[in-house]
């Protein structure tokens, strides 16, 4: 069974500083990884993927989240908060070719401190 | 990138009546999309799978005679909400992959559409 956990609702911290969003999965297969990020009254935009290449991966707008098999999570992570990065973060595991089964984390909140 | 387009971006309408909510998918062909709600601080909930050319998948609990999803082409795919009623606002967006993509592609998703029913 697929499930992917969140582990914080709410993180806040001060424009500059660093950002990191937790994420814990569960598989039974090798699944595909992802996070996107949602802005009020938004769709969710893809901010990166992992699709069982490199386990770095490097998105948009300076984010970046490792792969851990070992630890089964997959850390949303960015050296240097910006005010514009306030939002809604989910993320998301697929199992491979199934996009029907996808499951989404119950997201994550950001808010920048001036 | 891939580009999928969900309009209206905001309807209001009034109890009874029915609201039609497009998903395009502009720069690739999608055979499959899927239909998610989204209420008030909380995850996506998948009410249904569009399948172009064929009826759609509905997950338990989606009544399919409320939610009306007509997939006719492999770049568009309707939401009909019939006879709308207040617990029917909520959040609706759309999301589709590229057809032509490997299987473990991400999915693209609309930019919503916030329904109020007065």
């Amino acid at each position: 069974a697929q499930s992917v956990t969140q582990l914080d609702s709410h993180v806040s911290v001060s424009e500059g500083t660093p950002v990191l969003l937790r994420c814990n999965y569960s598989s039974s297969y090798s699944p595909s990884l992802f996070w996107y990020v949602q802005h009020p009254n938004k769709g969710l935009q893809l901010l990166l993927k992992y699709t069982s290449a490199a386990t770095l991966v490097k998105g948009i707008n300076g984010f970046e989240a490792e792969f851990k098999k070992s630890e089964t999570s997959f850390h949303l992570t960015k050296p240097s908060a910006h005010m514009s990065d306030a939002a809604e973060y989910f993320c998301v595991v697929m199992p491979y070719s199934s996009a029907s089964k996808i499951i989404f984390g119950s997201g994550t909140r950001l808010s920048i401190r001036p | 990138g891939a580009v999928v387009s969900q309009h209206p971006s905001r309807v209001i309408c009034k109890s009874g009546t029915s609201v039609k909510i497009e998903c395009r998918s502009l720069d690739f062909q999608a055979t499959t999309m899927f239909w998610y709600r989204q209420f008030p601080k909380q995850s996506l909930m998948l009410m249904a799978t569009s399948n172009e050319g064929s009826k759609a998948t509905y997950e338990q609990g989606v009544e399919k005679d409320k939610f009306l999803i007509n997939h006719a082409s492999l770049t568009l795919s309707t939401l009909t909400v019939t006879s709308a009623h207040p617990e029917d606002s909520s959040f609706y967006i759309c999301s589709a992959r590229d057809s032509g993509e490997s299987g473990n592609s991400p999915l693209h998703f609309g930019n919503g559409t916030r329904l109020t029913v007065t």
